[in-house]
């Protein structure tokens, strides 16, 4: 049982390059978003997914897609990476219910140049 | 948009040493829960307090929600260098009503 993958580990791209951030859980999590961590600030939900083929914004949702094709895979892309989405990404999993452990991966950290 | 607050921002303490930190709203929690982020690590959740004035108790951590749910307090009893960390407290609902906390950045020097 793996739990909630992330890859890459790190990436650095220049400003204008796409890229997709890959997200996988195997716990059959209905449940799943990306959230983005600034130093002081937190952590801000990007996008989220209640299911398959069901997605929703964010706090922070501009610059990124993301879709929901299967339950396991949640992949977040950047279309025109901007040295302000600098950070690290971080994609969690749980069953939906209110108060219900959040399973998050290990991080993905982004250098946008 | 709700805000937490937490303090301290950064806390460096000796091995053996007791702490407290805090986190505050403006607002009602409904339920409250802590996490604890490793260095390179995603963050992974302590604990859950749901009921005002309610008490956990997590080996050397104890966890306290306020009796108008609109703060709570992390307790460090004995403090470890394996304590070291970011703690998060986070306002919980359904996975679009998370909202964190900035952090506490525990730093247990041996």
């Amino acid at each position: 049982n793996a739990g909630v993958t992330q890859t890459p580990k790190f990436q650095v791209l220049k400003t204008g390059q796409s890229m997709t951030l890959q997200c996988a859980q195997d716990m059959n999590h209905e449940y799943m978003s990306w959230y983005r961590q600034d130093p002081g600030m937190g952590l801000r939900l990007i996008h989220y997914s209640v299911g398959a083929g069901i997605t929703d914004q964010g706090e922070v949702p501009n610059g990124y897609n993301v879709s929901r094709s299967t339950t396991e895979d949640f992949p977040l892309r950047l279309l025109s990476a901007a040295p302000s989405q600098t950070s690290v990404y971080f994609c969690a999993s749980s069953s939906g219910r209110p108060q219900e452990t959040q399973y998050f991966g290990p991080g993905t950290r982004l250098l946008v140049l | 948009t709700q805000l937490l607050e937490q303090s301290p921002q950064f806390l460096s303490i000796q091995e053996g040493e007791n702490l407290t930190v805090y986190c505050n709203s403006s607002s009602v929690f409904s339920s409250l829960q802590w996490y604890r982020q490793e260095p390179g690590e995603g963050p992974v959740l302590l604990v859950t307090v749901v009921t005002g004035g309610e008490v956990k108790k997590l080996k050397r951590l104890t966890f306290q929600f306020g009796d108008a749910r609109k703060d709570s307090s992390l307790h460090i009893t004995a403090a470890q260098p394996g304590d070291t960390g970011l703690y998060l407290c986070v306002r919980c609902g359904s996975a679009r009503q998370l909202t964190f906390g900035s952090g506490t950045q525990l730093t247990v020097l041996p």
